[in-house]
């Protein structure tokens, strides 16, 4: 079974700082990495993903992670964070190659709260 | 663009009532996904319908069941509640394909069992 684990439960940061949450996943096998952003009171969104190629990906809003195999990393970063960042960052994985409905079933990390002050 | 619909936004029931969630998925998406988010706790898989068949289960307890219809909106129905299902409940759909379409996800339904 897959597990994913993220290093800090609340990040809080003044805005213009730079952003690294920690992510790290146990699987036997190949998988896909994800991480979403879920903006208070609202569902989850896709800030990127990683399914193959190069491990440095970009995404949504200026995020950027970091897939190191060896490690078992994905990390998220950003070089200066918004006051609108603020939010609840979930990384998850899938089995690679989990065709048809098994590429939904997601398992999620515990979550990091982000607090931007302005 | 349509999202993700889900209703209630918000339920509260006492212990041992039934209570019962609607998702319906973005148009022509075909896939259902239920999870539940605990306080605190990160989203966990439920359950998963495609073309209204039972695709893949995850920790769903047995006094849950739920179901996809024909126009692919999705049911989850819970019985026999318990405080531990206060929780987040939210659902997600997609275009059935290999590695394909990010999963959309809806705002939830907070339940809240007294």
């Amino acid at each position: 079974a897959q597990s994913v684990s993220q290093h800090n439960h609340h990040v809080i940061l003044s805005e213009a700082a730079s952003l690294e949450l920690g992510c790290n996943y146990s699987y036997g096998g190949t998988v896909n990495l994800f991480w979403y952003v879920q903006y208070p009171g609202q569902h989850l969104q896709l800030l990127l993903k990683y399914f193959s190629g190069d491990p440095l990906v970009k995404g949504i809003k200026g995020f950027e992670a970091e897939f190191i195999k060896s490690k078992f990393s994905f990390n998220l970063r950003k070089p200066s964070v918004q006051w609108s960042d603020t939010a609840e960052y979930f990384c998850a994985v899938n089995e690679a190659w989990a065709g048809g409905t098994s590429y939904g079933k997601l398992t999620f990390g515990q979550g990091t709260i982000l607090t931007v002050h302005p | 663009a349509a999202g993700v619909i889900q209703s209630p936004r918000h339920l509260i029931k006492e212990k041992r009532e039934t209570a019962t969630l609607k998702c319906y998925p973005i148009p022509r998406h075909d896939t259902v996904y239920w999870y539940q988010q605990g306080p605190g706790q990160d989203p966990q898989f439920l359950i998963s319908f495609y073309e209204k068949m039972q695709s893949d289960k995850g920790s769903i307890p047995d006094r849950f069941s739920a179901q996809q219809f024909s126009d692919y909106h999705s049911e989850l129905n819970m019985s026999s509640l318990e405080l531990g299902d206060s929780a987040l409940y939210f659902c997600a759909s997609s275009e059935r394909q290999a590695g394909g379409s990010p999963l959309h996800f809806g705002n939830g339904t907070r339940l809240t069992v007294t």
